[in-house]
């Protein structure tokens, strides 16, 4: 079946450490996307890609990392820099024609600092 | 840039009465919109969106919501809910030409009881 798979589901990491999210999608997807979900807040853009090679920060771009080697992947690393980051993280996909507006959530991870 | 505000943190309902969820949006310019839900430590799924055309939109599980330009409203209904609809609920909004990411507001937690 097509779709965005975010692995691991559940994350834990100690203060100091960096940890990388992976995200896949075989939906021939251009664009990807990662966004951060903390209760009450709504789900905040971290950073996005709309081609191979090529990424932009977001509102919340601050002590993340990404990379986009690849059509189907976008890992996302939260570095030690990041001072608050438990939170539900959540990777989607939109193609990029004209025809299509919405974009496509993958499960999501929780990452947990302990 | 665009804004959403989602006026209600949680809405509680018995089953089978009506709901309205709120959602008002900011733009300068034209927009798509969209409604999402989301099951507990779950992704996104499209419930439905509005690009043009008829105002009335319906959408899966028997919600529709209804796009009001002079009131920049896009509110989200449902004449009889179940136990099942107890989920989160985003709006989100993006513009309609060029490229933009989606905005969210920060979701209305529907809370249904028997």
């Amino acid at each position: 079946d097509g779709g965005i798979t975010q692995s691991p589901k559940y994350l834990f990491r100690k203060e100091g450490q960096n940890v990388t999210l992976s995200c896949e999608q075989n939906l021939n997807h251009d664009a990807m996307y990662w966004y951060r979900q903390d209760p009450g807040q709504g789900l905040r853009l971290i950073y996005y890609s709309q081609i191979v090679n090529d990424f932009q920060k977001g509102d919340i771009a601050e002590g993340y990392s990404v990379s986009r080697e690849k059509k189907e992947s976008f890992p996302l690393t939260v570095t030690s820099a990041q001072k608050n980051p438990t939170a539900f993280y959540l990777c989607a996909s939109s193609p990029q024609d004209r025809s299509s507006t919405e974009a496509f959530f993958g499960q999501g991870t929780r990452l947990t600092v302990v | 840039a665009q804004s959403v505000t989602q006026l209600d943190s949680q809405v509680p309902v018995f089953e089978e009465a009506p709901v309205e969820l709120r959602c008002n949006y900011s733009s300068s310019v034209s927009v798509y919109l969209f409604w999402y839900v989301q099951y507990p430590n779950q992704g996104l799924q499209l419930l439905l969106k509005y690009l043009s055309g008829s105002t009335l939109v319906k959408g899966i599980n028997g919600f529709e919501a209804e796009f009001n330009k002079s009131q920049t409203s896009f509110h989200l209904r449902k004449p009889s809910v179940h136990i099942s609809d107890t989920a989160e609920y985003f709006c989100a909004v993006r513009t309609s030409s060029g490229y933009s990411t989606l905005t969210f507001g920060k979701g209305t937690m529907l809370l249904v009881s028997p």
